[in-house]
């Protein structure tokens, strides 16, 4: 079974820092990956997604994340953060042929020091 | 489109009181999915259907929890009775296919006391 492992709960970057989330999966063939964000009181809003082909895939609001099939990781980047940032984030693996079945992360909760 | 729409957005119920929540897909979307949210347990998939079908319901809690999709734009998760460990918020979500990811609605806290 697929698993997904955030390792860091929360994180604190200041403002205009650069900013990396860490995310390892646990699945028997590639996945197809997932990055969510999801602000107080909102439901999950997808910010980028792996499947195959370049291993860098650009999402919504100056994200990026990077796919590592040698160490399973599924780490995303922003360069420069803004307040508007803060969030929680989850990353999520789902498999591939057949179901739809989606497992999240635990989440990392993003705060953005002015 | 105006998304996944959820309802209520808030449920305060007493226990062993039964409690329905709504969710209405984004049209054309062929499977839709609840998950619950706690700060202990975080996102759980209870149950997700494909056409209207429930694919895996391996997540439901309990007997207690029940879910249905009469039609491709309408579903609603029920939980009779209901008890204070309820307390969570649900998520329902839709999608068009697994490369496209998840859309998910705003959400219902339940609050059962």
């Amino acid at each position: 079974a697929q698993s997904v492992t955030q390792p860091d709960i929360h994180i604190t970057v200041s403002e205009g820092a650069s900013l990396e989330l860490r995310c390892n999966y646990s699945y028997g063939a590639t996945p197809y990956l997932f990055w969510y964000v999801q602000s107080p009181g909102q439901g999950l809003q997808l910010l980028l997604k792996y499947f195959s082909g370049d291993t860098l895939v650009q999402g919504i609001k100056g994200f990026e994340a990077e796919f590592k099939r040698s160490q399973s990781s599924f780490n995303l980047r922003k360069p420069s953060v803004h307040w508007s940032d803060a969030a929680e984030y989850f990353c999520a693996v789902g498999e591939r042929g057949g179901g739809f079945k989606t497992i999240f992360g635990a989440g990392t909760r993003l705060f953005v020091k002015a | 489109d105006a998304g996944v729409i959820q309802s209520p957005r808030h449920e305060v119920t007493e226990m062993g009181q039964e409690v329905t929540l709504r969710c209405k897909p984004i049209s054309g979307h062929n499977s839709l999915f609840w998950y619950r949210q706690t700060m202990m347990r975080g996102l759980e998939l209870l149950i997700y259907f494909n056409n209207n079908v429930p694919i895996d319901d391996s997540g439901m809690p309990e007997d207690r929890f029940s879910a249905k999709m009469p039609n491709a734009s309408f579903s609603t998760l029920k939980i009779q009775p209901s008890e204070p460990r309820d307390s969570a918020v649900y998520f329902c979500a839709s999608t068009q296919g697994q490369n496209y990811g998840y859309t998910f609605g705003s959400g219902t806290r339940l609050t059962v006391v």
